[in-house]
């Protein structure tokens, strides 16, 4: 059984750094195709990919937030962690984990039920 | 970055009728176009990937068709709990992954 789980503060202050856990079970990091992705989701608003990392500790994001985000895994610890900096309340969001199996189909098949950050001084 | 733009943004439907959402891409993305479905307060669950092979576990009501930049997603009768929104998203440009804004499936 697949599961995943964020964990983090649910409120940061503008400028702050933000750390994310997404501590999974049900699968391995260290399986070739698998990879964890972060998405998130502003209230009322759509969803927006933000990074993944693969078995192979290759690691991806978002264009647009590149400079701000940092991924990395503990495949002992089953944990993938995302670190976003310089917050602002822009960022106020959900923020997911979803796993994706490559060698499988490139879709999220299984995800966390999220977390809400909130992003105030 | 390939952009998905959905259309409507909401549909008003009443319950047994057809619903189709459409999802357009900036460019092609071949068939590497999956559809979730997301309820109030939980997270998306993938409905169809492939842009048309249903997910384990999906009703046959769904389905999902197009290829390269038009997208199509039916819900042949729809049920109380398919009410909900709908996003697309594409796998094309892996793992340059980007989703749409999203389709609102209201009750009439």
């Amino acid at each position: 059984q697949v599961t995943l789980r964020e964990s983090g503060p649910a409120l940061v202050k503008p400028t702050q750094t933000l750390t994310l856990t997404c501590t999974f079970s049900g699968f391995s990091l260290s399986t070739s195709g698998m990879c964890v992705s972060w998405i998130r989701q502003p209230p009322g608003k759509a969803l927006e990919w933000l990074a993944l990392i693969d078995w192979d500790d290759d690691k991806y994001y978002s264009t647009s937030l590149k400079t701000r985000l940092t991924i990395s895994k503990d495949t002992s610890k089953n944990q993938v962690v995302l670190t976003m900096t310089n917050m602002d309340p822009v960022d106020t969001a959900t923020y997911y984990c979803a796993r994706i199996y490559s060698s499988v189909q490139l879709v999220h098949d299984y995800w966390g039920q999220g977390t809400l950050v909130t992003v105030s001084s | 970055e390939i952009v998905m733009t959905q259309s409507p943004a909401t549909l008003s439907v009443s319950p047994g009728e057809r619903a189709t959402l459409s999802c357009r891409a900036s460019q092609s993305v071949s068939s590497n176009l999956a559809w979730y479905q997301q309820k109030p307060g939980q997270a998306p669950r993938l409905l169809i990937y492939g842009a048309s092979t249903r997910a384990t576990g999906i009703p046959a009501r769904f389905s999902g068709s197009g290829s390269g930049t038009e997208f199509t997603l039916t819900i042949s009768s729809l049920q109380s709990e398919d009410f909900a929104v709908y996003y697309c998203q594409q796998y094309n440009n892996w793992p340059r992954l980007t989703f749409g804004g999203g389709t609102k499936v209201e009750i009439k």
